[in-house]
C-alpha cells in the first residue's frame, strides 16, 4: 500500500492565484481530513469528511474548498490565495476506530509559500 | 474547547538515557490519546493509541500511559538512541470525529550521541 499520498510537495503561489493540493490514499478509509501546521500553533483542522459525498468545515474553513466524490480522493482547493495562507498541509485518513477515530495516517505534506 | 499542552517544547538527552514526555489536557472526557513522531520536513507517524478504557500501550521501547483523571499522558522511551531525535506530539479526541481530536504543539527531542 502507498499509503497516503499527497501532491505536490512544493508550491509557491502568488497573492490571488488559486490552485488545489492533491490527496489519495490506498487504505479504503472512510474518514479523511486536512490539517495545517504553523510554527507555535500545531496542527489546526481545516475540512473533514466522513465518507464520500460528505464533508464538513473544521475550525480554520474560510478560503479553502473541499469535495469528495471518492472514496480515495480528497483534494483541497485554495480559492483566491493569500499571505496567511503559507503554512504546511497535512492529509490524514483514518478508518472508524471503536468509540472514535482509529489510528491516523499522515500524508507527507505540501510546504506552500504564497508571494 | 480543549486545551493538549506539552512541556517542554524541547528536550535534550545524552544516548542511552531514558526518558519521559508530557501530555496534558483539560477535558478529561475522552475517547482516545494519540502519540506522534514527527520527522524533519515530513508528515506525522502514529506511535501509539490508548482508547479512554485503557492506561497504557507499548510498542518496543515506547510505552504510554493515560491518566484521564488527572489529564495526562507520559510516553516513555527507553535506552534513548540518536535515531529517536524528531518531534513527538499527542492528540486527544474527545468525541467521535475529526472535529473532535486536538493536537499538542509538540515537544523537540535531540538525543546526543
Amino acid at each position: 500500500n502507498a499509503g497516503v499520498t499527497q501532491t505536490p510537495k512544493f508550491q509557491v503561489l502568488k497573492t490571488g492565484q488559486s490552485m488545489t493540493l492533491q490527496c489519495a490514499q490506498d487504505m479504503n478509509h472512510e474518514y479523511m481530513s486536512w490539517y495545517r501546521q504553523d510554527p507555535g500553533m500545531g496542527l489546526r483542522l481545516i475540512h473533514y469528511s466522513v465518507g464520500a459525498g460528505i464533508t464538513d468545515q473544521g475550525e480554520v474553513p474560510n478560503g479553502y474548498n473541499v469535495s469528495r466524490s471518492t472514496t480515495e480522493d480528497f483534494p483541497l482547493r485554495l480559492l483566491s490565495a493569500a499571505p496567511s495562507q503559507t503554512s504546511v498541509y497535512f492529509c490524514a485518513s483514518t478508518p472508524q476506530g471503536l468509540g472514535g477515530l482509529g489510528e491516523q495516517y499522515f500524508g507527507p505534506g505540501t510546504r506552500l509559500t504564497v508571494t | 474547547k480543549q486545551e493538549v499542552t506539552q512541556i517542554p517544547a524541547a528536550l535534550s538527552v545524552p544516548e542511552g538515557e531514558n526518558l519521559v514526555l508530557n501530555c496534558s489536557f483539560t477535558d478529561s472526557a475522552i475517547y482516545n490519546l494519540q502519540w506522534f513522531r514527527q520527522d524533519p520536513g515530513k508528515g506525522l507517524t502514529s506511535l501509539l493509541l490508548i482508547q479512554s478504557s485503557q492506561r497504557e500501550q507499548t510498542s518496543g521501547r515506547l510505552n504510554a500511559s493515560l491518566d484521564k483523571s488527572s489529564g495526562r499522558s507520559t510516553l516513555y522511551i527507553a535506552a534513548s538512541q540518536p535515531g529517536d531525535s524528531a518531534t513527538y506530539l499527542c492528540a486527544v479526541e474527545i468525541g467521535a470525529g475529526a472535529n473532535n481530536l486536538f493536537f499538542g504543539t509538540g515537544t523537540r527531542l535531540t538525543v546526543i550521541p
